[in-house]
C-alpha cells in the first residue's frame, strides 16, 4: 500500500524558515515525480512545487518562487521543502503527493496518491 | 498561472445527475489531455476520481465520468448519493510545467 507521511509542520513567526518532510513508502520513491499541494484555511487547493524522479525538472509557483526550495533524497525515500521567508498567507495544510509519472523534461500528469498532510501556521 | 474557472456551488437531490464545469486556457486545459479531478472531503485527503479528463481510476464508482471539449473540461456525477457531498477540484498541466487548480465545486446533496 502507497504512504506518505509528512511532517515538519507547526507555528512559526513570520519571515522565519521551516522545512517539511515526507516519507514516503509502498512503491519505487525513485520512479516517480513528487509534489507539494497546499490548502489555505477556507480557501481551495493550491499546487506549489513538483521535482522529477532524478531531480533534474524542478518548478514552483509563482507565489513561492525564490522562498522555497523542494528537494528529494530518493536513497531514502524522501520529499522535503525548505521554506524561508515565511508570510502570513503561507499558512495552510501541506500535502505530500505523488505523481503518475516520473516528470521528465518537467511534464507533470495526474496525482495519486495523497498524504494526509501537515498545519503550517505563520503567525507572530 | 491564474486557478481554472469552476462554479463555487452545485446541488442535487439523490438520484439525479449534475455536472461541474472546469475553464481554462489553451495553455493548459486546451491543450493538453492531462486534466484530472480530484474529490475532497473535510479533513481527509483529496482522492483522484478521473484523469486524462475522461479515464476513472479502479474503486472509482462508474456513476463519475470526465469528458473535455476545448477549453472547458467537464466531470458528471450521475445517480447522486449522500457520499458524493464534498468539495470537487479540476487540474491541469500547463504550457509553463506547473500544475493548476481549479477554484473549488462544493456539491451539496439535498
Amino acid at each position: 500500500e502507497v504512504q506518505l507521511v509528512e511532517s515538519g509542520g507547526g507555528l512559526v513567526q513570520p519571515g522565519r524558515s521551516l522545512r517539511l518532510s515526507c516519507a514516503a513508502s509502498g512503491f519505487n520513491f525513485g520512479d516517480y515525480a513528487m509534489h507539494w499541494v497546499r490548502q489555505a484555511p477556507g480557501k481551495g487547493l493550491e499546487w506549489v512545487s513538483g521535482i522529477s524522479f532524478k531531480s533534474g525538472s524542478i518548478v514552483y509557483a509563482d507565489s513561492v518562487k525564490g522562498r522555497f526550495t523542494i528537494s528529494r533524497d530518493n536513497a531514502k525515500s524522501s520529499l522535503y521543502l525548505q521554506m524561508n521567508s515565511l508570510r502570513a498567507e503561507d499558512t495552510a495544510l501541506y500535502y505530500c503527493v505523488k505523481d503518475h509519472v516520473g516528470g521528465a523534461a518537467g511534464r507533470w500528469d495526474w496525482l495519486d496518491p495523497w498524504g494526509q498532510g501537515t498545519l503550517v501556521t505563520v503567525s507572530s | 498561472q491564474s486557478a481554472l474557472t469552476q462554479p463555487a456551488s452545485v446541488s442535487g437531490s439523490p438520484g439525479q445527475s449534475i455536472t461541474i464545469s472546469c475553464t481554462g486556457t489553451s495553455s493548459d486545459v486546451g491543450g493538453y489531455n492531462s486534466v484530472s479531478w480530484y474529490q475532497h472531503h473535510p479533513g481527509k485527503a483529496p482522492k483522484l476520481m478521473i484523469y486524462e479528463a475522461s479515464y476513472r481510476p479502479s474503486g472509482v464508482p462508474d456513476r463519475f465520468s470526465g469528458s473535455k471539449s476545448g477549453n472547458t473540461a467537464s466531470l458528471t456525477i450521475s445517480g447522486l448519493q449522500a457520499e458524493d457531498e464534498a468539495d470537487y477540484y479540476c487540474s491541469s498541466y500547463t504550457s509553463s510545467s506547473t500544475y493548476v487548480f481549479g477554484t473549488g465545486t462544493k456539491v451539496t446533496v439535498l
